[in-house]
């Protein structure tokens, strides 16, 4: 099945600086990957997708990067805001059933 | 409100007696899933519903059960709960079974099994 991996799985920042979180995948015919956000104590909440369709993807302060032909993508936070801490988790589906594999999670600090 | 509820939402139980957790959410979604969360591992598929009827067992289903007789209800059943089932478990739902979809987590569930 799929694997997904990430690193790194602690990271810390000044504040207004850039954060990149990297994971790779193992299976080819993945075609979705959510990033999720999950605050101390709260439940998991997306905060970006992309589809294999699309190779980068922003929003506001932040983007996805997707690579299919190294089977990797990154989430890019820039101006980073203490309210950024949180643990941060990758997802990879390819449908039929809409099975998502986690990675094991990056927790960020942004430190004033 | 567009919700997906979970009860309870703190449980501390003993060995083998069985529990249920309640999933539930008002959207009409098609597909329900369960994860549990446990540190440095993240989130690991427990078992999923494409629809009424329809389940299947994600990466981790040893030691639960799930039914969808409803399109809104999906519970989790621990039939004799051990202490390796300690954990935050979630819920969660997305529009469509049959293809890619966000999906949207519950409160979470936090079981102790003594």
């Amino acid at each position: 099945g799929e694997n997904v991996e990430q690193h790194p799985s602690t990271l810390s920042v000044q504040e207004g600086d850039s954060a990149v979180i990297k994971c790779t995948y193992s299976d080819s015919a993945s075609n979705y990957f959510p990033w999720y956000k999950q605050e101390l104590g709260k439940r998991p909440q997306l905060i970006i997708d992309i589809r294999s369709n699309v190779g980068e993807k922003k929003d506001q302060r932040i983007a996805v990067t997707l690579n299919k032909t190294a089977k990797h993508f990154s989430l890019h936070i820039t101006e980073t805001q203490p309210e950024d801490s949180a643990v941060y988790f990758c997802a990879a589906s390819k449908g039929g059933g809409n099975k998502l594999t986690f990675g094991t999670g990056t927790q960020l600090k942004v430190e004033l | 409100e567009a919700q997906v509820t979970q009860n309870p939402r703190y449980l501390i139980t003993v060995t083998g007696k069985k529990l249920t957790v309640t999933c539930s959410q008002n959207m009409n979604h098609e597909y329900m899933s369960w994860y549990r969360q446990d540190p440095g591992l993240g989130l690991r598929q427990i078992y999923y519903s494409m629809n009424v009827e329809v389940t299947d067992k994600g990466d981790v289903p040893e030691g639960y059960k799930v039914s969808r007789k409803e399109k809104r209800n999906f519970p989790l059943i621990l039939e004799s709960p051990s202490p390796n089932q300690t954990s935050l478990y979630f819920c969660a739902s997305s529009l469509f079974g049959g293809r890619v979809d966000t999906q949207y987590f519950g409160p979470g569930t936090r079981l102790t099994v003594l």
